[in-house]
């Protein structure tokens, strides 16, 4: 059966500190991989997707940067956090062609002080 | 207008309960629609996808009015685990091979005994 696993599952950083979340996918192949943030009182944003290896499509115009170095690995980074990117991000993968049944990762709660 | 619209909530209601949350959605082309259920701090799991001629769940119904644009989950016989946030998620494509799902910021149930 297919698994996703997103860590850490809290993280409390400064402004102007780096961020790496990382996500992987086990029991499946070739998935699509994306990355949501929900803000508090918000809907869940799209900020990245991705169909294959080293292809990686962007949503929304922010501070924050994905990267696909593997088949079954998704990396959300920013160089540079800002108070505004604090949020509930979420992780999830789908069956290629089929892109409607979204499966999430557990979630990371960022908060940046 | 929002692309896909929720009554925020809070519905609460006793156990045993019949009750029922509305979706609106703006894109007419929209072809795929979903419920997706969110418990607190937690991250979301499809709950059941919406079909034309609308479906059946055990206690859960879910129905789609193309003409009018709306969705709609009704849930009988309400227990104490059907408290969470309710989602409603349409697919709308966009062009190119990645069709975007775009959630609402979802509609808040408590049971009560």
């Amino acid at each position: 059966s297919q698994t996703i696993h997103q860590w850490p599952a809290t993280l409390v950083q400064p402004v102007g500190s780096p961020l790496s979340l990382e996500c992987t996918v086990e029991g499946t192949s070739n998935p699509n991989l994306y990355w949501y943030r929900q803000a508090a009182g918000r809907g869940l944003q799209l900020l990245f997707y991705s169909v294959g290896i080293g292809q990686i499509s962007s949503e929304v115009p922010q501070n924050l940067s994905a990267s696909r170095p593997q088949d079954r690995q998704f990396i959300l980074s920013s160089k540079k956090l800002l108070l505004s990117d604090s949020g509930f991000y979420l992780c999830a993968w789908s069956s290629q062609g089929a892109g409607e049944k979204l499966f999430f990762g557990s979630g990371t709660q960022l908060s940046v002080l | 207008r929002k692309e896909v619209e929720q009554d925020p909530g809070p519905f609460n209601v006793p156990e045993g309960a019949t009750v029922a949350f509305n979706c609106t959605y703006s894109n007419s082309a929209s072809q795929s629609f979903f419920w997706y259920r969110q418990d607190c701090r937690k991250e979301p799991k499809l709950l059941m996808s919406v079909y034309s001629s609308g479906n059946e769940d055990g206690r859960f119904t879910a129905q789609l009015n193309r003409a009018s644009q709306y969705i709609s989950l009704l849930i009988r016989d309400s227990k104490l685990s059907d408290s969470a946030t309710y989602l409603c998620v349409v697919k709308s494509d966009y062009g190119g091979s990645q069709g975007n799902l775009i959630f609402g910021k979802g509609t808040k149930l408590s049971v009560k005994p």
